[in-house]
């Protein structure tokens, strides 16, 4: 089946830093991918939609300015999370629409457990 | 107003008792509904998508009301597996594969 994959799986980074994520989609080629933020006991919430090849739509909310997201190829997104702050520690988790089915077919990653100290 | 909205439970039950959660999608527009399941600190994963006709998959039933604009899952038979957190999704505009998650039903399934 398809798989999608996240490095680092979990990171601790200090207040100010920067924090890149991966997102690698490894047997598909998926034009879009999306990331998501879900804090404890809370609903995944959109972040953006991640487009190959041109600038990633935001959700309402969203600075793009501190999330830069770019999908430089067919099989890779990465967020980073700049100047990071305790209040931007979460879960982060991608995932790819797989091309050739329907459209509302996506595959998860395992996400990027953040924590800024 | 939150697109999605579930109760977030827990809901605690014996292994072999009949389940059943409900979510409420507030876009009308919304094209496709699923249900995933997601263990403690894990991605989530699809249980099942969700047609106007209602589907079924072995113990778990889904049903869709537009009108009411609900969707329902329904889990015979509970196994002590199926504990987890039940998540109602909606996607949006068509075309767009823009998910809008629920926040959750917990349940919990006991010896």
């Amino acid at each position: 089946g398809a798989v999608v994959s996240q490095h680092p799986s979990w990171v601790i980074c200090k207040s100010g830093t920067s924090v890149k994520i991966e997102c690698r989609s490894l047997d598909f080629q998926a034009t879009t991918m999306f990331w998501y933020r879900q804090f404890p006991k809370q609903s995944l919430m959109l972040m953006a939609t991640s487009n190959e090849g041109s600038k990633a739509t935001y959700e309402q909310g969203v600075e793009k300015d501190k999330f830069l997201i770019n999908h430089a190829s067919l099989t890779l997104s990465t967020l980073t999370v700049t100047s990071a702050h305790p209040e931007d520690s979460s879960f982060y988790i991608c995932s790819a629409a797989r091309p050739g089915t329907r459209t509302d077919t996506q595959y998860f990653g395992p996400g990027t457990r953040l924590t800024v100290l | 107003r939150k697109e999605v909205e579930q109760d977030p439970g827990p809901f605690n039950v014996p292994e072999g008792a009949t389940v059943a959660f409900n979510c409420t999608y507030s876009n009308s527009a919304s094209q496709s509904f699923f249900w995933y399941r997601q263990d403690c600190r894990k991605e989530p994963k699809l249980l099942m998508s969700v047609y106007s006709s209602g589907n079924e998959d072995g113990r778990f039933t889904a049903q869709l009301n537009r009108a009411s604009q609900y969707i329902s899952l329904l889990i015979r038979d509970s196994k002590l597996s199926d504990s987890a957190t039940y998540l109602c999704v909606a996607m949006g505009e068509y075309n767009f594969n823009k998910f809008y998650f629920g926040s959750g039903t917990k349940l919990n399934v006991k010896p």
